[in-house]
């Protein structure tokens, strides 16, 4: 199964200020016919997750402008532009290119 | 509004059986795959099973393969999945999520959850 490693595992951020967060795959998540299956979920404290991105960069209906995704290959991020009191929770990569999904650990996002 | 409400969750001993069901609205059941994912402190998030939008075809986890049956039914908007042979380490939040059939963004909605507790 492919590994999905994030850091950091705690990430301690001032209002306002932007915050990213890594993901990086033990294989490439490039798939064949040029899409890459990397998506991030949010889960705020007491709720299930919720997907945030896709394939890397496309936010889901509804998701504010702040919260972003770039790279490719093995490598991804996650950026908050400007973290508000509500981003708070836990944060998690995920890969759908190979069979079986893999999570990645979770970055629990906190205010300072 | 997409819902998905999941029920059946409790307390069970080891080697135990327990049956989760999982009701649906809001969305064409029968064009979404469905599937059983859960959450531990531990281990975090992990896919657990999927079934086609027909049913006919089914998924599972190595680490359940043999113990779990996943099964839908279109005409009541319904997935179930039965547990058999619980072990400590099946203990977690279990969620129902969809995605769109045949598409390969997965885990478009999530349910609330339901605890499952295995322990003597």
């Amino acid at each position: 199964d492919v590994v999905m490693t994030q850091s950091p595992l705690s990430l301690p951020v001032t209002l306002g200020q932007p915050a990213s967060i890594s993901c990086r795959s033990s294989q490439s998540l490039a798939y064949s016919g040029g899409n890459t299956y990397l998506n991030w979920f949010q889960q705020r404290p007491g709720q299930s997750p919720r997907r945030l991105i896709y394939n890397v960069s496309n936010r889901d209906s509804g998701v504010p402008d702040r919260f972003s995704g770039s790279g490719s290959g093995t490598d991804f991020t996650l950026t908050i532009s400007r973290v508000e009191a509500e981003d708070v929770g836990v944060y998690y990569c995920m890969q759908g290119t190979h069979w079986p999904p893999t999570f990645g650990q979770g970055t629990k996002v906190e205010i300072k | 509004e997409v819902q998905l409400l999941e029920s059946g969750g409790g307390l069970v001993q080891p080697g135990g059986s327990l049956r989760l069901s999982c009701a649906a609205s809001g969305f064409t059941f029968s064009s979404y795959a469905m599937t059983w994912a859960r959450q531990t402190p531990g281990k975090g998030l992990e896919w657990v099973s999927s079934i086609s939008g027909s049913g006919d075809r089914t998924y599972y986890a190595n680490s359940v393969k043999g113990r779990f049956t996943i099964s839908r039914d279109n005409s009541k908007s319904t997935v179930s999945l039965q547990m058999n042979s619980l072990r400590d380490e099946d203990t977690a939040v279990y969620y129902c999520v969809n995605w769109v059939e045949g598409s390969a963004i997965l885990f478009d909605h999530w349910g609330l959850g339901t605890p499952v507790t295995v322990s003597s």
